[in-house]
């Protein structure tokens, strides 16, 4: 079946350097990808979408990327701070439907 | 202001007591979508909405009903609550499947 995998383990990363966070899937070729980002006990936030014709998409400090040959893609924060850390989650449309599968996410602490 | 917004935010129930929760969207999305968030599970779709009248399952549809009466509502259906459907509840709107906004959760108890 169509998964979405994040690294389940919480990423520390001390501020100002770059976090780097991965979202792999497998059994099926996503027309896009979106990152997302959710605090503790909130709903989640849309950050970024990047379709597979898109090898990248910047917005301020967020970075995503798309790897078609790799099933995989990468978000990155640059120049990061405490007040990025949150878990990150990954979606797409598994395709054939209106459905949408979500990764578990990772939560990223971002270290003063 | 756009925003989705559920109701109750917190809700303790018994087993098998009807309960329903509304969501209800201000921004004329046609794609709506009710998800369970469980500790390291993630987000599991239960049941989505294409349009008024047009309802899917998702990856969890057991025990939940849904309906799509009005383009705004999208209420969640318990009829038959058990112990395993205690979670954090979370309903989405969006013009599709991208750019999804999220109500505020509503946490849930089935004792």
């Amino acid at each position: 079946s169509q998964k979405i995998e994040q690294n389940s383990e919480a990423l520390n990363i001390q501020e100002g350097k770059t976090a780097t966070l991965t979202c792999n899937y497998t059994n099926y070729s996503p027309a896009y990808l979106q990152w997302y980002r959710q605090d503790p006990g909130r709903g989640p936030v849309f950050l970024l979408l990047i379709r597979e014709n898109e090898k990248e998409k910047r917005k301020e400090r967020l970075k995503v990327t798309f790897d078609t040959t790799l099933k995989q893609s990468l978000f990155h924060i640059t120049a990061s701070q405490p007040a990025d850390s949150a878990t990150y989650l990954c979606a797409s449309p598994p395709g054939g439907n209106y459905q949408l599968i979500w990764g578990a996410g990772t939560k990223l602490i971002i270290k003063p | 202001e756009a925003q989705v917004t559920q109701n109750p935010r917190y809700l303790i129930t018994v087993t098998g007591k009807k309960l329903t929760v509304t969501c209800s969207q201000n921004m004329n999305h046609e794609y709506m979508s009710w998800y369970r968030q469980d500790p390291g599970l993630g987000l599991r779709q239960i049941y989505y909405s294409m349009n008024v009248e047009v309802t899917d399952k998702g990856d969890v549809p057991e025990g939940y009903k849904v309906s799509r009466k009005e383009k705004r509502n999208f209420p969640l259906i318990l009829e038959s609550p058990s112990p395993n459907q205690t979670s954090l509840y979370f309903c989405a709107s969006g013009l599709a499947t991208y750019e999804q906004y999220f109500g505020p959760g509503t946490r849930l108890t089935v004792t």
